[in-house]
């Protein structure tokens, strides 16, 4: 099994639309998680972290499910400017070491 | 600005070369990473310091590729001998130890191995 997984996409969605995405990890002593959002050739930008009680800012959503080990980004009410690639990112148990997942594409159509 | 800088920001080298790429990070944060990142991929960790000590550095890394951040300041990644499967973006990380370790990313250094 992968140590982070998303994904690829591309997932289409029209102005509007509700989308989600998922990220499975593997290391069950993984404490921080994060989604990230890159648009092309650019560098990673931080969208939000990701709690055990869960999180909101604006029109997306974050949440954590520990059980099933897997993270979920919620984008509500899509604009063309969402289009990018949400990457998310765990902390290996017990480490430093950040694993980011390949990245999920999103593009939101007129 | 105060975000996280990195030089250059293009490096075209020849194979067998050796290049020096540097990162600045957020000026009040502690901990700084460094990541490859290739076409389609999400970016690969290399390596973490927390000031100026090196706790974390990836198996995959092999020993052409040092670290250094000898005063807890600046970082610079250093490629020996380079080949053409090194060509990445070359991206570096900055966070406070304080707080949930977001991490803010620089523009980063894109190596182009001929």
């Amino acid at each position: 099994r992968k140590e982070v997984e998303q994904d690829p996409g591309p997932f289409n969605v029209p102005e509007g639309a509700t989308v989600a995405f998922n990220c499975t990890y593997s290391n069950s002593a993984s404490q921080s998680f994060f989604w990230y959002r890159q648009d092309c050739r650019k560098e990673p930008k931080l969208l939000m972290s990701v709690y055990s009680s869960g999180n909101e800012d604006g029109r997306f959503t974050a949440q954590l499910n520990r059980a099933s080990q897997y993270i979920s980004l919620l984008i509500r009410d899509s604009k063309l400017s969402d289009s990018a690639t949400y990457l998310c990112v765990v902390n290996w148990g017990g480490t430093y070491k950040y694993i980011f997942g390949t990245g999920t594409r999103l593009k939101v159509l007129a | 600005d105060t975000g996280v800088s990195q030089n250059p920001r293009h490096k075209i080298t020849k194979r067998g070369q050796n290049v020096t790429f540097r990162c600045d990070p957020i000026s009040e944060h502690n901990r700084l990473y460094w990541y490859r990142q290739t076409l389609g991929q999400g970016p690969e960790f290399l390596t973490y310091f927390q000031n100026e000590a090196q706790l974390e550095k990836s198996r995959l890394l092999s020993d052409r590729f040092s670290a250094e951040r000898p005063k807890g300041s600046f970082s610079t990644l250093e490629i020996q001998r380079t080949e053409q499967g090194d060509s990445a973006m070359y991206l570096c990380a900055s966070s406070a130890s304080a707080g949930g370790d977001e991490q803010y990313f620089g523009p980063g250094t894109r190596l182009t191995v001929t």
